[in-house]
């Protein structure tokens, strides 16, 4: 099956830095990369995805990117602000198998 | 709309004990699933149902059971309770087509002593 690999599990930045979070996954036939953002106590959110026949995807200070030789994808973060301090997931899916395979999350801290 | 709804929020079980977790929704979604949330290892998938009376095994699906008897209901049933079974379960829904696109219900914390 799938297996999705997230680092760091801890990031801490300054206020306004940018913040990379990296991903890879195993399997060849994925495309579908969602994005997810946990507010500490909160559900998951969708915040952004990516599908393979893209390589690059924006929505203001958020962009995701994705290299399909290399089975990695990446969110970052630019001016980062403290309200973006949370928990993000990276997953993968792909066509006709209705699930979503997660990343073990990484801890963003904002520091202001 | 109320979206994905989960009861309860919290509850304690003492081991050997069994429950349901209820989850619903109003959005007319085809796909539900349930994950269990566990520190350091992201969501696992336990179950997993794409329409009324079709349901599918996860990545962690032992000591628990599904049914779908409806589109609106997916309870999620623990035979058994474990002191592993200790974490937090959410239920999401998706169009059918949408798989990447869940809607999380705000989660049950269950403690299993």
């Amino acid at each position: 099956g799938e297996n999705v690999e997230q680092h760091p599990s801890t990031l801490s930045v300054q206020e306004g830095d940018s913040a990379v979070i990296k991903c890879t996954y195993s399997d060849s036939a994925s495309n579908y990369f969602p994005w997810y953002k946990q507010e500490l106590g909160k559900r998951p959110q969708l915040i952004i995805d990516i599908r393979s026949n893209v390589g690059e995807k924006k929505d203001q200070r958020i962009a995701v990117t994705l290299n399909k030789t290399a089975k990695h994808f990446s969110l970052h973060i630019t001016e980062t602000q403290p309200e973006d301090s949370a928990v993000y997931f990276c997953a993968a899916s792909k066509a006709g198998r209705r699930a979503l395979t997660f990343g073990s999350g990484t801890r963003l801290q904002v520091q202001p | 709309n109320a979206g994905v709804t989960q009861t309860p929020k919290f509850q304690v079980l003492k081991t050997g004990q069994s429950m349901t977790l209820q989850c619903a929704q109003d959005m007319n979604h085809e796909y539900m699933s349930w994950y269990r949330q566990d520190p350091g290892m992201g969501l696992r998938l336990i179950h997993y149902s794409v329409g009324a009376g079709i349901t599918d095994q996860g990545e962690v699906p032992n000591g628990y059971n599904v049914s779908r008897s409806t589109t609106e209901d997916f309870p999620l049933r623990l035979l058994s309770a474990a002191p592993s079974q200790t974490s937090v379960y959410f239920c999401a829904s998706s169009l059918e087509g949408r798989p990447y696109e869940q809607y999380f219900g705000p989660g049950t914390r269950l403690t299993v002593t």
